[in-house]
């Protein structure tokens, strides 16, 4: 059974600063990992995809890895804004759903 | 708009009475996703639909819970008999063979 954590938990940085949120998985046979945000109340907001013949996929400020082999992504977010403030949720798609990690709550303050 | 619209946008209700969710999906989807987030949780896979068939039902989608998409379009999730542990937040999702656009979700309270 596909199981899918994310560390850390929560994360209140001052402005400015970049960061890394990392998502680890246990059964490698997927086919793409995807990055979401979330803000309170609200329904997910999709970042970022990485298929699974790939390493890494870049948006603007966002840059998630992905290392199939060792079960493993990170989401780097370069020079955190307020606007940054919100859950980030990784999830794994293996047989035809997506499996989701608990969630990183990031704050960002000025 | 032409997101996944999900309606309403808060239920709540006394124990034991049944509630109905509606989910309208990006037209051209073909794959509808249900899914349920409690406080603090990522979203747990409910059931989704290829167009009108629904392929795959979670353990977590207890007898109580039942799940339609007539005619391939806007889908309805009912919970009969809500129970204290209903109380969370669900999710719809469409896309094209996998779930892509995710709507603001409707949040059940169970008093």
């Amino acid at each position: 059974k596909q199981e899918v954590t994310q560390i850390p938990a929560a994360l209140s940085v001052p402005e400015g600063e970049n960061l890394v949120l990392n998502c680890s998985f246990t059964d490698s046979a997927i086919y793409n990992l995807q990055w979401f945000r979330q803000d309170p109340g609200k329904g997910l907001t999709s970042l970022l995809l990485i298929q699974s013949s790939q390493r890494e996929q870049t948006s603007g400020r966002l840059n998630a890895s992905l290392d199939k082999s060792s079960g493993r992504s990170t989401l780097y977010i370069a020079a955190s804004q307020p606007g940054d403030s919100a859950t980030y949720l990784c999830a794994v798609w293996g047989t035809d759903k997506l499996i989701f990690g608990t969630g990183t709550r990031l704050q960002v303050f000025p | 708009d032409t997101g996944v619209s999900q309606n309403p946008r808060h239920k709540i209700t006394k124990r034991g009475q049944n509630v109905t969710f509606r989910c309208d999906p990006i037209s051209e989807h073909n794959r509808l996703y249900w899914y349920r987030q409690t406080l603090g949780q990522g979203p747990e896979f409910l059931t989704y639909f290829q167009n009108e068939a629904q392929l795959e039902k979670s353990r977590l989608l207890s007898d109580r819970f039942s799940a339609e998409r007539p005619k391939g379009s806007f889908s309805t999730l009912e919970i009969q008999r809500t129970e204290q542990g209903d109380s969370a937040m669900y999710l719809c999702a469409s896309g094209i063979n996998q779930p892509q656009h995710f709507g603001d979700g409707t949040r059940l309270s169970i008093l």
